[in-house]
């Protein structure tokens, strides 16, 4: 099976702007959850969709928002981009009814 | 809510010596403790996993333990070689209902040849 896959893998904006990552999970996986990892924080947790619906949610402001479509791709977004929001976005999928996680390559987000 | 620290932060060991990376977890009902490689420009990989109701989980030269008590596990690696050279996590999960992992700093380890 191919593995969780994440686009693009690099992005460059500015402040103030909005940004959209995308991520393809594991076939047959239907839960995906979004990470932020940084050299300060570490890796945090964003939020987990499981069939459309967000069942889990991170200590982030509001300006972090997500969705899942019917094929289990998924979508994050962040508007009014900071310079604090650089980071490297992650994206994990796992099976039904098991808590192993499958991360992608990630997305490596510059804010200038 | 769930808190993990990791130690420690930086390991150097020779090629073919043992590193050992402990983490320990606060909340008592954290019941899965996966172990995740990170490699420079990727993401973590799954190295290796361990439930609650199981005390050591070994795969070749990767052992975990668990001490439910004292609430704290580990990570062992023997016979380390160059390419064990990454970032190690290690994280905590209560599961039920959605994921939530917490995850703990990480540890450099360098395996010098």
């Amino acid at each position: 099976k191919a593995g969780v896959t994440q686009t693009p893998r690099y992005l460059i904006k500015t402040r103030g702007q909005q940004v959209t990552l995308s991520c393809s999970p594991i076939s047959g996986h239907r839960s995906v959850s979004w990470y932020q990892q940084t050299p300060g924080q570490g890796l945090q947790f964003l939020f987990e969709y499981f069939s459309e619906t967000q069942r889990n949610k991170g200590n982030f402001p509001g300006r972090f928002s997500g969705r899942q479509f019917s094929n289990s791709r998924s979508e994050m977004n962040v508007s009014t981009l900071e310079l604090g929001d650089s980071a490297l976005y992650l994206c994990a999928s796992s099976p039904d009814g098991q808590e192993t996680q499958y991360f992608g390559p990630g997305t490596r987000l510059l804010v200038l | 809510g769930e808190n993990v620290e990791q130690h420690p932060s930086t390991l150097s060991v020779q090629e073919g010596d043992s590193a050992v990376i402990k983490c320990t977890y606060s909340d008592s009902a954290s019941n899965y403790f996966p172990w995740y490689k990170q490699e420079l420009g990727k993401g973590p990989q799954l190295i290796i996993d361990i439930r609650s109701n199981v005390g050591e989980k070994k795969d070749q030269r990767i052992a975990v333990t668990l001490n439910k008590t004292a609430k704290h596990f580990s990570l062992h690696i023997t016979e380390t070689q160059p390419e064990d050279s990454a970032v190690y996590f290690c994280a905590a999960s209560k599961g039920g209902y959605g994921q939530n992992f917490v995850f703990g700093p990480g540890t450099r380890l360098s395996v010098l040849p």
